[in-house]
């Protein structure tokens, strides 16, 4: 099945410092990538969806600047979260999907998570 | 606009009991209806998919749901519960009109007892 990678699993950082999460589709093109946000113990949310070679189309709410997503190539989509304080703590989460445009019965494939603490 | 409510926040079975987790979405397309089951830190896995095929949609794990449109309903079973299968799990309709969004489910947390 198609496998999603997401590197690193957990990141522990002080205040004030830029973290870079990555997420690699290994064994397919992922024309879309996607980034999610989840609380403990609550659903997903997605902030972002990210298309290869365009910028990314943030979710209401979801500051730009503060969350930089890349999209470089096919397989590989990257979330800088800037200037990180305690209240960016939380697991993030990236899928990938084969589907572009109105291809909504592609499913996402996901990626482990990064759990992310600020101190 | 689409939208899915999970039923039930909580559902706790006996091991080799059924498992019904119930699902109801709203959408104003023919949706594409998904399940995924997430274990603690971990991402999100996906059992099965509904795109306007077979209503009954085989997964894996012996996991299947039931698209009923009379009903907005895509609940989730499996015969008899594994101990296995604790875990959360996502209902997911799909937004038809772009890039494939994905709207989520509160989610249910599955206990399973021995």
């Amino acid at each position: 099945g198609a496998v999603v990678s997401q590197h690193p699993s957990r990141v522990i950082c002080k205040s004030g410092t830029s973290v870079k999460i990555e997420c690699r589709s290994l064994d397919f093109q992922a024309t879309t990538m996607f980034w999610y946000r989840q609380f403990p113990k609550k659903s997903l949310m997605l902030m972002a969806t990210s298309n290869e070679g365009s910028k990314a189309t943030y979710e209401q709410g979801v500051e730009k600047d503060k969350f930089l997503i890349n999209h470089a190539s096919l397989t590989l989509s990257t979330l800088t979260v800037t200037s990180a304080h305690p209240e960016d703590s939380s697991f993030y989460i990236c899928s990938a999907s084969h589907g572009g445009f109105l291809r909504s019965n592609q499913p996402q494939h996901f990626g482990d998570g990064t759990r992310l603490s600020i101190l | 606009a689409q939208s899915v409510t999970q039923l039930d926040s909580h559902v706790s079975v006996s091991e080799g009991t059924p498992v019904l987790l119930r699902c109801n979405y709203s959408s104003s397309y023919s949706p594409s209806l998904f399940w995924y089951v997430q274990h603690p830190n971990k991402g999100l896995q996906l059992l099965l998919k509904y795109t306007s095929a077979a209503t009954l949609v085989k997964g894996i794990n012996g996991f299947e749901a039931e698209f009923k449109k009379s009903e907005t309903s895509f609940h989730l079973t499996k015969p008899s519960a594994h101990m296995s299968d604790a875990a959360e799990y996502f209902c997911v309709v799909s937004d038809q009109r772009g890039y494939n969004k994905l709207i989520f489910g509160a989610g249910t947390r599955l206990a399973v007892h021995p």
